[in-house]
């Protein structure tokens, strides 16, 4: 299959800043994109989504935008707090049939206080 | 308080002794699924199942069984484990098919097969 990847596998940030994570899908089929936000030693954790007919979309100080055009998805997190310090990944998948997502690497987000 | 539940967390073990991850949810989720996370290449599903009896391959089931007797349970058998099985494994759960719903994840199984 297709695959999901992440420009860059680690971001420092100092806190206060804004945190942009990005991620690079390549298959133009995918129609639904998520986010996910791993701490160390715990599972996945469901932080985002967006569907193929939105470019944008907002939550608690998180922001996804997605462009089809060149296939890039990226997460925004406003005034970083060291606890979102985490690896975040975004997934891939698409509506029709079974549904198997795909999940980038991940990068790893290090917020300094 | 809705969770996934896996046991054991951590476990070691040598070639070829079968072993079974457990995996349990208390949110009566139809949908549930296992990945295997390794460094470099993120989560992989392995199996998921649709419903009780409703199981199938994931992207990666070589050298793993699964079955779903009931809604709750979704063991995770390794009937003869190898090396290349060592890794982080995550059971996950949901309502059902749509993919707007979140999945919730349990919080890892390690394993290292020696």
């Amino acid at each position: 299959g297709e695959s999901v990847g992440l420009h860059l596998p680690t971001l420092s940030v100092q806190e206060g800043d804004n945190s942009i994570i990005n991620c690079a899908y390549s298959n133009s089929a995918s129609d639904y994109f998520i986010w996910y936000k791993q701490e160390s030693g715990k599972g996945p954790q469901f932080i985002i989504d967006i569907r193929s007919n939105m470019d944008k979309r907002q939550g608690q100080r998180v922001t996804v935008l997605l462009n089809k055009t060149v296939k890039h998805l990226s997460l925004q997190i406003a005034a970083t707090q060291p606890g979102d310090s985490a690896v975040y990944f975004c997934a891939e998948s698409r509506a029709g049939g079974s549904y198997i997502p795909t999940f980038g690497r991940g990068t790893s987000l290090i917020v300094h206080p | 308080e809705a969770q996934v539940t896996q046991n054991p967390r951590y476990l070691i073990t040598v070639t070829g002794k079968k072993l079974t991850v457990t995996c349990s949810q208390n949110m009566n989720h139809e949908y549930m699924s296992w990945y295997r996370q390794d460094p470099g290449l993120g989560l992989r599903q392995i199996y998921y199942s649709m419903n009780v009896e409703v199981t199938d391959k994931g992207d990666v089931p070589e050298g793993y069984k699964v079955s779903r007797k009931e809604k709750r349970n979704f063991p995770l058998i390794l009937e003869s484990p190898s090396p290349n099985q060592t890794s982080l494994y995550f059971c996950a759960s949901r309502t059902g098919q749509n993919l707007q719903e979140t999945q919730y994840f349990g919080p890892g199984t390690r394993l290292l097969v020696l």
